[in-house]
C-alpha cells in the first residue's frame, strides 16, 4: 500500500515568508509526528497527534510554528515569518498505534530553506 | 545534552564482512531502542528494535545486542551488502511516552 507522503518535498522562503507543510499519513494510521532534522543531526522530536487530537506540542521550538491534523489523516505544519534558523528537512512519521508506539513509517521529508 | 549518541559519523566496511554501528545512550529510563536506515532523499525506514529486557534481537542479517549496564547498544548487520550503504540512526523511548530520541546517524558505506 501506500506509504507516507509529504508535499513539498523542496521548499525555498525567504525571510518573513510563511509555509505550510503537508503530510499525508497511511491510512488507518492512529498517531503521527512531525519532527525537525537539521543537517548532520537526527530528527527531533515537534509534536505529537493521536488521530484529530494533538497531545504533544513541546517540541515545537517557537510560537511561529503551528500544526493541525482536523479530521485525523492529514496533517499541516505552519510556520510563520520564517527565520533562517528553521532551515531543516521537516519529517513526517505515522503508526498504527497509539500512545505505546513503536516502530514509525518515515515520509520522505520537506526540504526547507530559508534565504 | 546528547542523551543518545552515535560517536561514528561514518563507517566503511569491505563487502560481504560484518558491520558493527554503536549507539551510547546516557539515561537510564530508556526501555526500548531502534534502529532506523536512511538512504538519501528518503524518510527513515525501521530495521529493528529491542526491549531493555532483552540484550539481544536478531532479525536475518541484522542483531541488535543491549548492554543496560554500559548503557551500549550495536547493530551487526553480516554479511555486509552494498545495499547496505546508508545512514543508521539509533534511537530510544522511555516508558509511557511516545517521543523518540535520536542518535546523529552513522554513515556505512559497503566497499565492493
Amino acid at each position: 500500500g501506500a506509504g507516507v507522503s509529504q508535499s513539498p518535498r523542496y521548499k525555498v522562503a525567504k525571510r518573513g515568508q510563511d509555509v505550510a507543510l503537508r503530510c499525508d499519513p497511511i491510512s488507518g494510521h492512529v498517531s503521527l509526528f512531525w519532527y525537525q532534522q537539521a543537517l548532520g543531526q537526527g530528527p527531533e522530536f515537534l509534536t505529537y497527534f493521536q488521530n484529530e487530537a494533538q497531545l504533544d506540542k513541546s517540541g515545537l521550538p517557537s510560537d511561529r510554528f503551528f500544526a493541525e491534523r482536523p479530521e485525523g489523516s492529514v496533517s499541516t505544519l505552519k510556520i510563520q515569518r520564517t527565520q533562517q534558523e528553521d532551515s531543516a528537512v521537516y519529517l513526517c512519521a505515522s503508526s498504527p498505534r497509539d500512545l505505546l508506539v513503536y516502530e514509525q513509517y518515515f515520509g520522505p521529508g520537506t526540504r526547507l530553506t530559508v534565504t | 545534552d546528547q542523551q543518545v549518541k552515535q560517536n561514528s559519523p561514518s563507517l566503511s566496511v569491505q563487502e560481504g564482512r560484518i558491520s558493527i554501528l554503536n549507539c551510547d545512550y546516557t539515561n537510564s529510563m530508556f526501555d526500548y531502542f531502534l534502529w532506523y536506515k536512511k538512504y538519501p532523499a528518503e524518510g527513515p525506514t525501521f530495521l529493528i528494535s529491542i526491549s531493555s529486557i532483552k540484550d539481544k534481537n536478531e532479525d536475518g542479517r541484522f542483531t541488535v545486542f543491549l548492554n543496560k549496564s554500559a548503557k551500549h547498544l550495536s547493530l551487526h548487520i553480516v554479511p555486509s551488502q552494498p545495499g547496505d550503504s546508508a545512514v543508521y540512526f539509533c534511537a530510544a523511548r522511555m516508558n509511557s511516552n511516545y517521543q523518540l530520541i535520536w542518535g546523529a546517524g552513522t554513515k556505512l558505506i559497503i566497499k565492493p
